[in-house]
């Protein structure tokens, strides 16, 4: 069965400083991979997505990722980070011939103004 | 509405209760999911939907957690029987279908057991 682990359970930064969350999941095949982010109060969201292609993915509000397929990993960045950036982070994949999503646990981000 | 609308967004319920959580997917949307998430933890999935059918249901944890969505629309998360680790937020999400790039989500609903 596939897994995903997300090394930071918390993450606490200045605004203006620098992101990086990584993620890494378990499966040996072809996956998609996905970055959703849950503001306080609000539902999930899609950040962004990698299917293929270019493994550097840029998403909503500066945010990128990048596949790195011999790691099995694919961290999450922003290089400058604001207070409106406060908010659960979930990396998420599904192979390639599926949809169910298989998450990791979340890393919640406290930016501090 | 827009999104994928859950309701209620809260529901406390006693031990042994019976309890049914609707899902209104986006319009059109051929693809349904239901996920759990416990306290602290990321979304952890229970069954999915093509249209009516019931594709896969291998996350359900017990036989007393039953879904349906008989008409291919609205979908319900029945849970028989409660118990205190049925406690969590039920996440419905919804997709265009097969191969979809995006699933939607819905905001949830709390359920605490007591």
């Amino acid at each position: 069965a596939q897994s995903v682990s997300q090394h930071n359970h918390h993450v606490i930064l200045s605004e203006a400083a620098s992101l990086e969350l990584g993620c890494n999941y378990s499966y040996g095949g072809t996956v998609n991979l996905f970055w959703y982010v849950q503001y306080p109060g609000q539902h999930l969201q899609l950040l962004l997505k990698y299917f293929s292609g270019d493994p550097l993915v840029k998403g909503i509000k500066g945010f990128e990722a990048e596949f790195i397929k011999s790691k099995f990993s694919f961290n999450l960045r922003k290089p400058s980070v604001q207070w409106s950036d406060t908010a659960e982070y979930f990396c998420a994949v599904n192979k390639a011939a599926g949809n169910k999503l298989t998450f990791g646990g979340g890393t919640r981000v406290l930016v501090k103004p | 509405g827009a999104g994928v609308s859950q309701s209620p967004r809260y529901k406390v319920a006693k031990r042994g209760q019976d309890v049914a959580l609707r899902c209104d997917p986006i319009s059109g949307h051929v693809s349904l999911f239901w996920y759990q998430q416990a306290l602290g933890q990321g979304p952890e999935f229970l069954t999915y939907f093509q249209n009516e059918a019931q594709l896969d249901k291998s996350g359900l944890p017990s036989d007393r957690f039953f879904a349906e969505r008989p008409e291919g629309s609205v979908s319900t998360l029945k849970i028989q029987r409660t118990q205190q680790e049925d406690s969590a937020v039920y996440l419905c999400a919804s997709s265009l279908g097969q191969g979809s790039t995006e699933a939607f989500f819905g905001q949830g609903t709390r359920l605490t057991v007591v």
